[in-house]
């Protein structure tokens, strides 16, 4: 399973844009990259998934280099609300399940 | 409700007790997995059931831990002799395919201190 990188903690304040980049070198062919979400006591909750260039949902948008090696989560406009811990993954999707691997994460913290 | 339920929410256990956790999935959702997270980490796999069939069961840390699915819908995580390592935030997910295609849908965990 290829192995990602992301920093420990991030800071930001209410309105403006956050960029967290996760570093995934040894990313394979059949690989897609996925982030999560996770509150205080709750499980993680899934934000986007992509394989390559960009994808936009209603909550976030997701860049992806040509090389893939690395991928940058953008939140516009972050709010009080979005303070939470953000894992970068990394994994294909294979026959028979497809099991997660969580890093410690980003620590997000929104301030006014 | 829709999403994924886990009760109990909370678990206070002695050491050397045995201990049962829930795990409803959503509805017609075909892959369910066990997480454990301890605390300021990540979570962990644990488990994999495809329907009935526990598929991968390689992040099991010891034989004390079992899990089941017999009907396919809820399961049960079962921790037998418990040990005060075993106290962490154990978390269920389901998805709607067994290609990894769709996301998994997390519960908000039992937590289970161990005394």
């Amino acid at each position: 399973l290829a192995k990602t990188t992301q920093p420990i903690s991030m800071d930001s304040y209410e309105g403006q844009e956050v960029n967290i980049t996760c570093s995934h070198n040894n990313i394979a062919t059949n690989d897609y990259i996925t982030w999560y979400q996770q509150f205080p006591s709750q499980g993680p909750r899934f934000i986007i998934q992509g394989y390559k260039t960009k994808v936009t949902n209603e909550v976030a948008s997701l860049f992806i280099p040509a090389d893939r090696k690395s991928s940058t989560l953008s939140l516009p406009r972050v709010s009080l609300s979005d303070t939470a811990v953000y894992y970068c993954l990394v994994g294909n999707s294979t026959g028979g399940g497809n099991k997660l691997t969580f890093g410690t994460g980003t620590q997000l913290k929104v301030e006014l | 409700g829709a999403g994924v339920s886990q009760s109990p929410r909370y678990k206070v256990a002695k050491r050397g007790q045995d201990v049962a956790l829930r795990c409803d999935p959503i509805s017609g959702h075909v892959s369910l997995f066990w997480y454990q997270q301890a605390l300021g980490q990540g979570p962990e796999f644990l488990t994999y059931f495809q329907n009935e069939a526990q598929l991968d069961k390689s992040g099991l840390p010891s034989d004390r831990f079992f899990a089941e699915r017999p009907e396919g819908s809820v399961s049960t995580l079962k921790i037998q002799r418990t040990q005060q390592e075993d106290s962490a935030v154990y978390l269920c997910a389901s998805s709607l395919d067994d290609r990894g295609l769709q996301p998994q849908h997390f519960g908000d965990g039992t937590r289970l201190s161990i005394l």
